[in-house]
């Protein structure tokens, strides 16, 4: 299957700084690339999808200001989690699609590894 | 909205017994595809199913879609130690968008 790179895979930062991660496809491009959050011992809970060269749809209840996406590039996406608090601390994982290919949507998601963000 | 409902929640087996869990969606599905999440790890892409009644199986996993394109299992027969993880159904709804269950953690005693 095709590769989604995160990184980083742990970050510790202090409360009020601003902490960036990256998910990048390596060997395919990234129509759509989405971010999720997930508790322990919970399912995936969708924070907002990022369609190249477009501003993210963020899910209702995701602050847009806080949890800044950026995707830039078919390769290249980049969610920043400004003024970090200890609330935030959580797994983050990036997905990445192809989307349309032909006449076929395809919504096969490959992950990235995770990110794992403790705010102290 | 749209809504995936997966069960069970959790499911504690011994090793060799089988094991399935099931998917319900309230409205019909462009496709459904099922993830395989381990303890520590990402969610990784097992399968996709799209026709109607559509049965695929990989070694021991089975994986049916159902003829209204609303539900779907997926059946493990004899388990092994290393089927622990947390198995999540995702569907395609109709604005193209991935709805995810709440997954089913599977633990299997040796």
């Amino acid at each position: 299957g095709a590769v989604v790179s995160q990184h980083p895979s742990r970050v510790i930062c202090k409360s009020g700084t601003s902490v960036k991660i990256e998910c990048r496809s390596l060997d395919f491009q990234a129509t759509t690339m989405f971010w999720y959050r997930q508790f322990p011992k919970q399912s995936l809970m969708l924070m907002a999808t990022s369609n190249e060269g477009s501003k993210a749809t963020y899910e209702q209840g995701v602050e847009k200001d806080k949890f800044l996406i950026n995707h830039a590039s078919l390769t290249l996406s980049t969610l920043t989690v400004t003024s970090a608090h200890p609330e935030d601390s959580s797994f983050y994982i990036c997905s990445a699609s192809q989307g349309v290919t032909g006449i076929v949507w395809n919504t096969e998601a490959f992950f990235g590894q995770g990110t794992r963000l403790t705010v102290v | 909205g749209q809504q995936v409902m997966q069960i069970p929640q959790y499911q504690h087996v011994q090793e060799g017994e089988d094991f399935t869990t099931y998917c319900n969606s309230s409205t019909t599905l462009s496709n459904i595809q099922w993830y395989k999440q381990r303890p520590g790890g990402h969610p990784v892409f097992l399968i996709q199913l799209v026709k109607s009644g559509e049965v695929k199986k990989q070694k021991r996993l089975t994986f049916q879609f159902g003829e209204a394109k609303k539900n779907s299992s997926l059946h493990i027969t004899a388990t092994q130690t290393t089927d622990v993880g947390t198995y999540f159904c995702a569907g395609t709804g109709n604005n193209r968008k991935l709805i995810w269950g709440l997954g089913t953690s599977l633990a299997v005693n040796p």
